[in-house]
């Protein structure tokens, strides 16, 4: 089935370190892909998606590039914050649900120290 | 932020007692969504709606429940509760069931239900 496998967290860097958190997934269909970001006490909310192969989505100063060839969508920073720390998701959707149901990774817990 | 009220916020209840988690919406979106959101496992999908009165069962359903009478609220009941269902629980509701378009899900945030 589909499924989306991202790297185990925490991960812990300082103020203006880059950052960068793999995803990759496996998929029968064409997906969609996304990040999504979750504060501390809060519901989850989209940072970038992506909806076929070679676009790049970007937001905040994050980027991910859909790599059909890799089957990956890694998120990139250049530069964080103290308050970029906060669990990021990657998710699917395929293009043939018309449900809107996504299938999420397991998160990853970013870290960052001033 | 999307118009989305997650009650209660906090739960604990005893194993073998039914509860009823509410999510309520002011988008008048057509889709909405529960997920229970686990250590290890991200977020999985319970069961979701398409309007009014159709549901279907999502990857975790088994001891779950839902019914969606109005637009506006999607319920969720735990028919016995057991100590597997603790959690965190999270309702989304999307404007179209499209997500590779513009209408991404958005998320409430969330009840932590704890079953001792």
């Amino acid at each position: 089935g589909d499924s989306v496998t991202q790297m185990e967290g925490p991960v812990t860097l300082s103020e203006e370190a880059f950052l960068t958190i793999n995803c990759t997934y496996t998929a029968t269909g064409y997906p969609s892909l996304f990040w999504y970001v979750q504060y501390p006490g809060e519901g989850l909310q989209l940072l970038l998606k992506a909806t076929k192969a070679d676009d790049k989505g970007s937001n905040k100063g994050f980027e991910a590039t859909y790599r059909k060839e890799t089957t990956s969508f890694h998120l990139e920073k250049g530069s964080v914050q103290v308050s970029d720390s906060a669990v990021y998701f990657c998710a699917l959707s395929l293009t043939t649900d018309s449900w809107g149901k996504l299938q999420f990774g397991s998160g990853t817990q970013v870290v960052v120290t001033p | 932020d999307a118009g989305i009220t997650q009650s209660p916020r906090h739960k604990v209840t005893e194993t073998g007692t039914p509860v009823t988690l509410r999510c309520h919406q002011t988008e008048n979106h057509r889709y909405m969504y529960w997920y229970r959101q686990d250590p290890g496992h991200g977020l999985r999908l319970i069961h979701y709606s398409y309007g009014v009165k159709d549901t279907d069962k999502g990857e975790v359903s088994d001891g779950y429940s839902v019914s969606r009478s109005k637009t506006e609220d999607f319920l969720l009941t735990l028919e016995s509760a057991t100590s597997s269902q603790t959690s965190v629980y999270f309702c989304a509701i999307s404007e179209s069931g499209a997500l590779s378009g513009d209408s991404p899900l958005h998320f409430g945030n969330g009840t932590r239900l704890t079953v001792t």
